[in-house]
């Protein structure tokens, strides 16, 4: 049972444009929402995250915005660039379980052309 | 602050050998992680420690694997009669969990060793 559906698999955008990409999750009792970037042969790097009481999130071209009664949050890079080529992954983490695991999507490659 | 470290960056074995990751985390985070990364899907958790203690494992984790955070500093993830199907990337995260902050939730992962089992 996949907890976090993402889509779409693999996005290609105009540089300058903009990226979005969708998660959608099950378990209500997930309390934290990251989004991690990641290079090949790289681990993945915390980009931005949320709590569900907030509906949205911006730091610089990324922003994340949140849904609680749908149970969707999305990531949104403005101006996108080149340098943002990487596989994009949503996660979730209920603190309430005590481990503050992360369950993540399947990720999406995203590819910025010049 | 030097973030996470993982050794072996890259490891080749034969099906059956036993081999050994290590994974250094920041130096101020009480929590590692390990989690395990095959191609074209995200990261699944393994198992994590606070400290020394090793606290849950995944359904993942079979009895070939093993890991220990000896006082609570580096830790180590072995895994024995390697199969072929343990070929992946083994990613190792650590963050400082403290009071149920924000901070809490962030975990920094190193770069991952890449197994191939043939």
């Amino acid at each position: 049972q996949q907890q976090v559906k993402q889509s779409p698999q693999s996005l290609i955008v105009q540089k300058g444009g903009i990226s979005i990409i969708n998660c959608a999750y099950e378990n209500t009792a997930f309390d934290y929402f990251p989004w991690y970037q990641q290079f090949p042969g790289k681990g993945p790097a915390l980009l931005i995250a949320i709590r569900p009481d907030v509906s949205e999130k911006k730091e610089g071209r990324f922003t994340i915005s949140f849904n609680k009664s749908a149970k969707q949050f999305s990531l949104h890079i403005m101006d996108s660039q080149p340098g943002d080529s990487a596989t994009y992954f949503c996660a979730a983490i209920q603190s309430g379980a005590g481990s503050y695991q992360l369950t993540f999507g399947k990720g999406t490659k995203l590819s910025v052309i010049p | 602050d030097t973030g996470v470290s993982q050794n072996p960056r890259h490891k080749i074995t034969k099906r059956g050998q036993n081999v050994t990751f290590r994974c250094d985390p920041i130096s101020e985070h009480n929590r590692l992680y390990w989690y395990r990364q095959t191609l074209g899907q995200g990261p699944e958790f393994l198992t994590y420690f606070q400290n020394e203690a090793q606290l849950e494992k995944s359904r993942l984790l079979s009895d070939r694997f093993s890991a220990e955070r000896p006082k609570g500093s580096f830790s180590t993830l072995e895994i024995q009669r390697t199969e072929q199907g343990d070929s992946a990337m083994y990613l190792c995260a650590s963050s400082l969990n403290k009071n149920r902050n924000l901070r809490s939730y962030e975990q920094y992962f190193g770069p991952g060793t890449r197994l191939t089992v043939t």
